[in-house]
């Protein structure tokens, strides 16, 4: 049974920081990965989805890396911006789709 | 209007009642979804439909019925709830079935009392 697993929990980072968020998930027959953010009250807006055969992706700031053979993903946020502030979730796509629970993301002004 | 929007957006019911969230997608999706936002649980996914054919049901109780009238829209209704059911309800769209991105909605905000 797939479980995805997103450490830590919560994070606060000053502005202007470098950050990685983690996301590990235990069976590593995927189709993709895929990364979101939800602002408090709305819905999902996806930020990168990695193919299972590739290593990372990258958008801007944002860049994502996926090892499927250790069950990790990480997504790396550059010069981190009061805006970014959200919950950021891993989404593993198999036979079914699987969610974390999330990492909330504070950026201190 | 662009993306996907739903409808209501914030709803509080009784047990008895009965009511319906839609939601509308207007990227020109083949494949629409119904997720489940529970406090402090991962997200979980409810129903997945690909060209108006349910193709996904994770053993969700009978008292939701999705709908799906054409690719465009998708109906979740709701009967006889339980206040365990209240949580954020997400629809989502994506080009195909599988692991094409999705894009959601804002949610519908859902309070069984």
């Amino acid at each position: 049974k797939q479980e995805v697993t997103q450490i830590p929990a919560a994070l606060s980072v000053p502005e202007g920081e470098n950050l990685v968020l983690n996301c590990s998930f235990t069976d590593s027959a995927i189709y993709n990965l895929q990364w979101f953010r939800q602002d408090p009250g709305k819905g999902l807006t996806s930020l990168l989805l990695i193919q299972s055969s590739q290593r990372e992706q990258t958008s801007g700031r944002l860049n994502a890396s996926l090892d499927k053979s250790s069950g990790r993903s990480t997504l790396y946020i550059a010069a981190s911006q009061p805006g970014d502030s959200a919950t950021y979730l891993c989404a593993v796509f198999s036979d079914k789709i699987i969610f974390g629970k999330g990492t909330r993301l504070h950026i201190l002004p | 209007e662009t993306g996907v929007t739903q409808t209501p957006r914030h709803l509080v019911m009784g047990m008895t009642n009965k009511k319906s969230l839609k939601c509308e997608q207007h990227l020109g999706h083949n494949a629409m979804y119904w997720y489940k936002q529970s406090a402090k649980k991962p997200l979980e996914l409810m129903f997945v439909y690909s060209l108006e054919e349910r193709v996904e049901n994770n053993s969700v109780p009978s008292r939701f019925s999705p709908e799906c009238p054409n690719s465009s829209h998708l109906f979740l209704h709701l009967h006889t709830l339980q206040p365990e059911d209240s949580a954020l309800y997400l629809c989502a769209s994506s080009g195909a079935g599988g692991g094409d991105t999705q894009y959601f909605g804002p949610g519908t905000r859902l309070t069984v009392l």
